[in-house]
Formats: structure tokens, C-alpha cells, sequence
């Protein structure tokens, strides 16, 4: 079975330091993988996915993440922080079909 | 192209009653998911349809159905309401064959 798991539910960063939201998986099959964030009273909205290929992936944002099979990592980071950033972040693996499995989320806030 | 739409954004019900939530995927997606995020649950897959079929059940008991058109719109109903159904309900739309879903805003389902 597939299952994701977001290492803290709350990270908060100053403005300008770096992001750095964590995410691990298990994975029977080789995964897809993805990051979604949410801001307030909206849905998700994608960032990023991971498929195949280059295990260095870039999305919107500035954001990009980080494949690392041999940890069963798949990392977010973004160097520089903007008070916009806040929001939730989830990541999530899906099971090549119609279904996405999310780990618990983080919550992520800037401080000016 | 326009993004996912769901109707209502916000429902208000009383238990017992039921309830239908509609969604609109991306033009040229076929398939269609659907979400339920509740603080205490986070998000959870609840089924997928594909050219008017369901081909993925999450575990939910069967008071929560759905369908699809041949247009690729979708339904999700919810028969006797509990409180505990009060959550955002999102539906998602994929490119198939890929896996990436794109994410509607969400109906804020209240249940009293």
C-alpha cells in the first residue's frame, strides 16, 4: 500500500530564508509523486510532480523538489521565502490510477 | 482554458436531508475525482469516474455515490446526512493518461 508522510504540520521560516518542507513515501510500485498547495477557503493547486527522468524538478513559484529514491524523499524547497508562501502544503503520491494519496499537510508560515 | 468548477461553493444541510454536488472538469479531461478534507481526516480519495464508469472506490460507506455524463460532468450525492459529513468536497480532472489532477474550489458542506 502507498502512504505519504509530511514531517511537521507546522514550519514557520523568516522572510527570505530558505523553505524547506519535507515529505516521505512508500511505494510499491515506482511512484509519482506531487506537491499541492492550498491558501485559505481554495483548493489545491499543483506545484510540482515527479513522474520519471530527472529527479530534480522545477514548478511554479520558485518552488522544486528533490527524488531521492535510495530515501524515499521527495523534499520541497524554494530559496528565498515570500510573505505569499504561507498557505499548506501537501504532497502526495498517486497509486497510477485516478487516486492521489496526501500525507497530513504543513502549514507553513512567513514572518515579515 | 477554464480551470475545474464545482456548485454550489457552500451548502448548508440539515441531517438526515441529502445533498448533490456538482462538478465541471477542464475540457478534454475524462476523468474525474472527488475529494473529502476534514481537519480531523485530512484529505480522502473518494472515487474516481472515467468515461462515465467508476473505476476507483475509496472507503466510504454507501451513502456517498456519484456519476458521470457523457460530457464528462460530474455528481456526488450524499444520502442521509450525518454531522460528520460536514467538510470542503473536491473534485479533481486529469489529463489521462497522465497523472496529475488539477483541483476545483471546493463545496463547503455544512451539516447541522
Amino acid at each position: 500500500a502507498q502512504s505519504v508522510t509530511q514531517l511537521g504540520s507546522h514550519v514557520s521560516v523568516s522572510e527570505g530564508a530558505l523553505v524547506l518542507l519535507r515529505c516521505n513515501y512508500s511505494s510499491s510500485v515506482p511512484p509519482y509523486l506531487f506537491w499541492y498547495v492550498q491558501y485559505p477557503n481554495q483548493g489545491l493547486q499543483l506545484l510540482l510532480k515527479y513522474t520519471t527522468g530527472a529527479t530534480l524538478v522545477k514548478g511554479i513559484n520558485g518552488f522544486e523538489a528533490e527524488f531521492k529514491k535510495s530515501e524515499t524523499s521527495f523534499h520541497l524547497t524554494k530559496p528565498s521565502a515570500h510573505m505569499s508562501d504561507a498557505a499548506e502544503y501537501f504532497c502526495a503520491v498517486s497509486d497510477q490510477g485516478g487516486k492521489l494519496i496526501f500525507g497530513q499537510g504543513t502549514e507553513l508560515s512567513v514572518k515579515p | 482554458k477554464a480551470g475545474v468548477t464545482q456548485t454550489p461553493r457552500y451548502l448548508i444541510k440539515t441531517r438526515g436531508q441529502q445533498v448533490t454536488l456538482s462538478c465541471s472538469p477542464i475540457s478534454g479531461h475524462r476523468s474525474v475525482s472527488w475529494y473529502q478534507q476534514t481537519p480531523g481526516q485530512g484529505l480522502q480519495f473518494l472515487f474516481e469516474y472515467f468515461s462515465e464508469t467508476q473505476r476507483n472506490k475509496g472507503n466510504f460507506p454507501g451513502r456517498f455515490s456519484g456519476r458521470q455524463f457523457s460530457n464528462s460532468r460530474s455528481e456526488m450525492n450524499v444520502s442521509t446526512l450525518e454531522l460528520g459529513d460536514s467538510a470542503l468536497y473536491l473534485c479533481a480532472s486529469r489529463p489521462t493518461p497522465t497523472y496529475e489532477q488539477y483541483f476545483g474550489p471546493g463545496t463547503r458542506l455544512t451539516v447541522t
